[in-house]
């Protein structure tokens, strides 16, 4: 089955740039969507298609993808930022779905 | 304003079934695919199941193929996830989503315990 790698856990400090990958072999083809999530609430759709923020996302959280990759970025990470973020794409048959891992994100 | 509004969660035996409904307003229910995702208590995201607009396309995650069936209807503006031969691992909070527009429901809980 498809799968989404993400790393467990990214720290920086506030006023840093936060970069959390995400990576498919399905990604060159499909797109990437990434969701923040924070304790006991449902989740929040942060960036779709790769790369466009919904309204109402602060401008300091943006997408990319390059290959196999895909990347979400915090400039300048806030506290509030703190939260489990996932990525989530479907494989290369667009049918089967799948959310990456998780990346916990601490900012202190 | 969109919503998304899950029912149907509850304590059920391993074994057992369950029926849970998603009631749709603030949008054409008819014009958009539709979503269950479930999370178990303290773990990750996981997709469960995709329909299509009209409901003749179904998609599911590997692990519950042949035991859960999603379904809908645009006429009651209702998404439904039929639920057989629960397994404790199918313990979760299950939300409803138009998932790429960032739409979600508050979730229901459904426990899978003797």
């Amino acid at each position: 089955s498809y799968e989404l790698t993400q790393s467990p856990s990214v720290s920086v400090s506030p006023g840093q740039t936060a970069r959390i990958t995400c990576s498919g072999d399905a990604l060159p083809k499909r797109f990437a969507y990434w969701y923040q999530q924070k304790s006991g609430q449902a989740p929040v759709l942060v960036i779709y298609e790769d790369n466009k923020r919904p309204s109402g996302i602060p401008e300091r959280f943006s997408g990319s993808s390059a290959g196999t990759m895909a990347t979400l970025t915090i400039s300048g990470a806030q506290v509030d930022d703190e939260a489990d973020y996932y990525c989530y794409s479907s494989d290369s048959s667009g049918n089967q779905e799948v959310f990456g891992g998780g990346t916990k994100l601490t900012v202190l | 304003e969109v919503q998304l509004v899950e029912s149907g969660g509850g304590l059920v035996q391993p074994g057992g079934s369950l029926r849970l409904s998603c009631a749709a307003s603030g949008f054409t229910f008819s014009s958009y695919s539709m979503t269950w995702v479930r999370q178990a208590p303290g773990k990750g995201l996981e997709w469960v199941a995709n329909i299509n607009q009209g409901g003749g396309d179904k998609y599911y995650v590997d692990s519950v193929k042949g035991r859960f069936t999603v379904s809908r209807d645009n006429a009651k503006n209702s998404l439904y996830l039929q639920m057989n031969s629960l397994r404790a691992e199918d313990t979760a909070v299950y939300y409803c989503a138009r998932r790429a527009e960032g739409y979600w429901g508050q979730g229901t809980l459904v426990t899978v315990s003797s």
